[in-house]
């Protein structure tokens, strides 16, 4: 597609429910990350995917959650045994990925990350 | 580790003024930055970026500003108008080994523009 599409848009939820959050980067964008977004905060770094490995996990705030991406495109951030502090926009953004370099040494993308409009969790 | 943050998380500035908006990092290993622009219910959207071999860069009404010494990055925003009301968000990367890529976020400056 034209854009980083994510699904669903809106989620509300019961606690302690299994939710699983959609991502569908831009076609050929070898680099994906998920983001979390609480309500009038900053964006929180979750995982990277750089094609379908995850060289960093960090971010990623406990066992219950976990991600996965298949076919170096559609990602999903599943998110288990949903608690309360868990509501917040997940934010999913791809880009070029890996950076080429000239033979001189610079690099020649230009790394910018490309959004969706995010998927809204609400856990009651 | 690194972080990313800013100086004032909520800005006011009259129509027509122009709008600084600040960001410091700390890993001085970062080699590029970039400045978001997030409406409410969307997602950031891309305003300007800056590689760390410069120290200032212009687009249409916006500057960014990079001063490697202090670890500080500005934006500033030429006689800002009611559509500039957002969160500004900047964000720096680091290439990790292998080259990969992480890109972290500050926390965020609400801009409002007042008529």
């Amino acid at each position: 597609g034209a854009g980083v599409s994510q699904s669903p848009s809106n989620k509300v939820t019961e606690k302690g429910k299994d939710v699983e959050l959609r991502c569908d980067p831009i076609s050929g964008h070898t680099a994906l990350y998920w983001y979390r977004q609480r309500l009038g905060q900053g964006l929180e770094f979750l995982i990277y995917f750089q094609g379908n490995s995850a060289p960093d996990k960090s971010g990623l705030p406990s066992d219950r959650f976990s991600a996965e991406r298949t076919g170096e495109s559609v990602s999903t951030l599943t998110i288990q045994r949903t608690q309360q502090e868990d509501s917040a926009v997940y934010l999913c953004a791809s880009s070029l990925g890996t950076l080429r370099y000239r033979t001189s040494g610079a690099p020649t993308n230009t790394g910018e990350l490309f959004f969706g409009e995010g998927s809204r969790l609400t856990v009651l | 580790g690194e972080s990313v943050g800013l100086h004032l998380p909520t800005l006011s500035v009259q129509e027509g003024d122009n709008s600084i908006i600040n960001c410091a990092y700390s890993n001085s290993a970062s080699d590029y930055f970039i400045w978001y622009k997030q409406e409410s219910g969307k997602g950031p959207q891309f305003i300007i970026d800056i590689r760390s071999n410069m120290d200032k860069r212009q687009g249409q009404r916006v500057t960014v500003l990079l001063n490697k010494t202090v670890k500080h990055l500005s934006l500033q925003i030429a006689a800002t108008q009611p559509g500039d009301s957002a969160v500004y968000f900047c964000a720096a990367r680091i290439l990790n080994s292998g080259g990969y890529q992480k890109v972290t976020f500050g926390t965020g400056t609400k801009l409002q523009v007042i008529p």
